[in-house]
């Protein structure tokens, strides 16, 4: 079954610079990745997501890539604010399949 | 009001007690899912239904049982709780057809004691 790798666990920036959160899948199938954001004493929600047709997507301060060869994808948040400040989660799957594998999640602290 | 809605927010019980979390949804989404979250582990998948009768394990069903009462609710009951199923639990939502897009609930804090 697929399996979804995510570094760092914890990443610590200060407000204006790039985040950027890494991960891996194991199955080349997958075609469809998204990302959730978990504030605090909520429930994920997502933010981006991108399929495997695409190399790149963008919105605003966000975008995410994705190198199929690999077998990698990654959130890049430019700008970053301390409403940044969450635990994000990528999560792979492919079509027909119907069920999203989560990454371990990474909490990012923006200080300002 | 939320668009999945999940009760009790927080409990605390004892080990060997049976508990019940419930999830409701405004969403009119046919597919429903409960989640596990633990630190470092992330959200692991413990029960999906696709439809009312339809009910499905996910990787970590060992301990628990769900029933689907309805279109709108699921239900996620434990029937006797251990302390290592303390842990955050998620109801998610989503459509049949188009993206695999989760609307999750708030989340319900179980501690067993």
């Amino acid at each position: 079954g697929e399996n979804v790798e995510q570094h760092p666990s914890t990443l610590s920036v200060q407000e204006g610079d790039s985040a950027v959160i890494k991960c891996t899948y194991s199955d080349s199938a997958s075609n469809y990745f998204p990302w959730y954001k978990q504030e605090l004493g909520k429930g994920p929600q997502l933010i981006i997501d991108i399929r495997s047709n695409v190399g790149e997507k963008k919105d605003q301060r966000i975008a995410v890539t994705l190198n199929k060869t690999a077998k990698h994808f990654s959130l890049h948040i430019t700008e970053t604010q301390p409403e940044d400040s969450a635990v994000y989660f990528c999560a792979a799957t492919y079509t027909g399949f119907q069920k999203l594998v989560f990454g371990t999640g990474t909490r990012l602290l923006v200080s300002p | 009001d939320a668009d999945v809605t999940q009760t009790p927010r927080n409990r605390i019980t004892k080990t060997g007690k049976r508990i019940m979390l419930e999830c409701s949804q405004t969403k009119g989404h046919d597919r429903m899912y409960w989640y596990r979250q633990d630190p470092g582990l992330g959200l692991r998948l413990i029960y999906y239904s696709f439809d009312v009768k339809d009910i499905n394990k996910g990787e970590i069903s060992d301990g628990y049982s769900v029933s689907r009462q309805a279109q709108a609710k699921f239900s996620l009951s434990l029937e006797s709780a251990i302390p290592n199923q303390t842990a955050l639990y998620f109801c998610a939502t989503s459509a049949a057809s188009g993206a695999n897009v989760l609307t999750f609930g708030a989340g319900s804090r179980l501690t067993v004691l």
